[in-house]
């Protein structure tokens, strides 16, 4: 079965809020998670990743926070546009850079 | 640089039909990912390739062959088409060390009747 799963399938939220896009894992040995963005028609977008030493990285707009104790993971995306409604992905990298995606969660950012 | 580029952008096959789905990048990246994406899931690697001559399976190889010849292009074959394989399918090719940033092509659309 898969390893990466994601708690909601849909987010709405307003322009300017916040956003927190949420992932369960269950593969402990995984080096690194990643984020990716899928807008409609194109291909998935890289957004930012974590190793797995870390809890918390910072890129532009968006934070990402890992909990290994709970085998969880999140994306919070700071003052959402409409420019951000999009699939969001989380991945786990397993191995000769292979990665193992989770369904995806898609934000819709409302003018 | 045109990035990862993928060819056709749609295609429809009868059951029993044969196609190629072709992969080419221009980063003279070394490694090279097919996936396919059903409606509303996650991608699911279906090969991958290290560099030219390797390649290796992934989850959901069945039904799927691929070679690698030369490091620019990736080939995806499908010998005898099934509607399971009714898809969206991603090229995406990644640096050696490159790691996490994958480089995707826009995706073939297939369908199969």
């Amino acid at each position: 079965g898969e390893s990466v799963g994601l708690h909601l399938p849909t987010l709405s939220v307003q322009e300017g809020d916040n956003s927190i896009i949420n992932c369960a894992y269950s593969n402990s040995a995984s080096d690194y998670f990643i984020w990716y963005k899928q807008e409609s028609g194109k291909g998935p977008q890289f957004i930012i990743d974590i190793r797995s030493n870390m809890d918390k990285r910072q890129g532009q707009r968006v934070t990402v926070l890992l909990n290994k104790t709970v085998k969880h993971l999140s994306l919070q995306i700071a003052a959402t546009q409409p420019g951000d409604s999009a699939v969001y992905f989380c991945a786990e990298n397993t191995g000769y850079s292979t990665l193992t995606f989770g369904k995806g969660t898609m934000l819709l950012v409302s003018p | 640089n045109a990035g990862v580029t993928q060819t056709p952008k749609f295609r429809i096959l009868k059951i029993g039909q044969s196609m190629t789905l072709q992969c080419t990048q221009d980063m003279n990246h070394n490694y090279m990912y097919w996936y396919r994406q059903d409606p509303g899931m996650g991608l699911k690697l279906i090969y991958y390739s290290v560099g030219a001559g390797i390649t290796d399976k992934g989850e959901v190889p069945n039904g799927y062959n691929v070679s690698r010849s030369t490091t620019e292009d990736f080939p995806l074959r499908l010998e005898l088409a099934a509607p399971s394989q009714t898809s969206v399918y991603f090229c995406a090719s990644t640096p050696t060390g490159g790691g996490n940033e994958q480089f995707f092509g826009p995706g073939t659309r297939l369908t199969v009747l």
